[in-house]
């Protein structure tokens, strides 16, 4: 079985000021790794996904997120942010060995961007 | 809009009636999945279809709880003998099989049970 945990559940910050949100998951098996990005009254949307190689991943909107293996943590940062980036970010995995392919998200980090 | 969508987007119902909603994917999109997401809480799977079979279910999915994918294209979910405990935002997502294929989602129905 797998888990998430992310460990803010809200992260406010000031326009333009960098942020970091975190993740760390728990799996006995390998794990693709996903950050979603989730506006109000919104479905989910793919920031990034982690699949293998280069452990630094770039995505949408000016995030990345880098894979850490030893510490099975995948945290997204962004160098600046702006107010439409206020939203619930979601960190998620998907075993590789999962027929089905479904994913495990963690609880949700509510990113408030304040003028 | 990524192209999956859901109807109703919001559903209101008192405790003990019947609710069903529908979920149409992108059309080449072989695997439907359902996910419920309560307050405050990431999404957890229910269940998925590969084609019109229905291939995996979670716990969370009681003997209330009743997913179709007939032929293959859209998807129902029906709660039958709704209970406060099922307020909760329903994702529907659909992905093409094969690795690294993302998932995506349509907006949710949102279940209010009285």
């Amino acid at each position: 079985a797998q888990s998430v945990t992310q460990l803010d559940s809200q992260v406010p910050v000031f326009e333009e000021a960098p942020v970091e949100l975190r993740c760390n998951y728990s799996s006995s098996v390998s794990v693709y790794l996903f950050w979603y990005v989730q506006y109000p009254n919104q479905g989910l949307q793919l920031l990034l996904k982690y699949l293998s190689g280069s452990t630094l991943v770039k995505g949408i909107n000016g995030f990345e997120a880098e894979f850490n293996k030893s510490q099975t943590s995948f945290h997204l940062r962004k160098p600046s942010v702006h107010i439409s980036d206020t939203a619930e970010y979601f960190c998620a995995v998907r075993p590789y060995d999962n027929a089905g392919n479904m994913l495990t998200f963690g609880g949700g980090t509510r990113l408030m961007v304040k003028p | 809009d990524t192209g999956v969508s859901q109807d109703p987007r919001h559903k209101i119902t008192k405790r003990g009636q019947n609710v069903t909603f529908r979920c149409d994917p992108i059309s080449e999109h072989n695997r439907l999945y359902w996910y419920r997401q309560t307050l405050g809480q990431g999404p957890e799977f229910l269940t998925y279809f590969q084609n019109e079979a229905q291939l995996e279910k979670s716990r969370l999915l009681s003997d209330r709880f009743s997913a179709e994918r007939p032929k293959g294209s859209f998807s129902t979910l029906e709660i039958q003998r709704t209970e406060q405990g099922d307020s909760a935002m329903y994702l529907c997502a659909s992905r093409k099989a094969g690795v690294g294929n993302e998932q995506f989602f349509g907006p949710g129905t949102r279940l209010t049970v009285l």
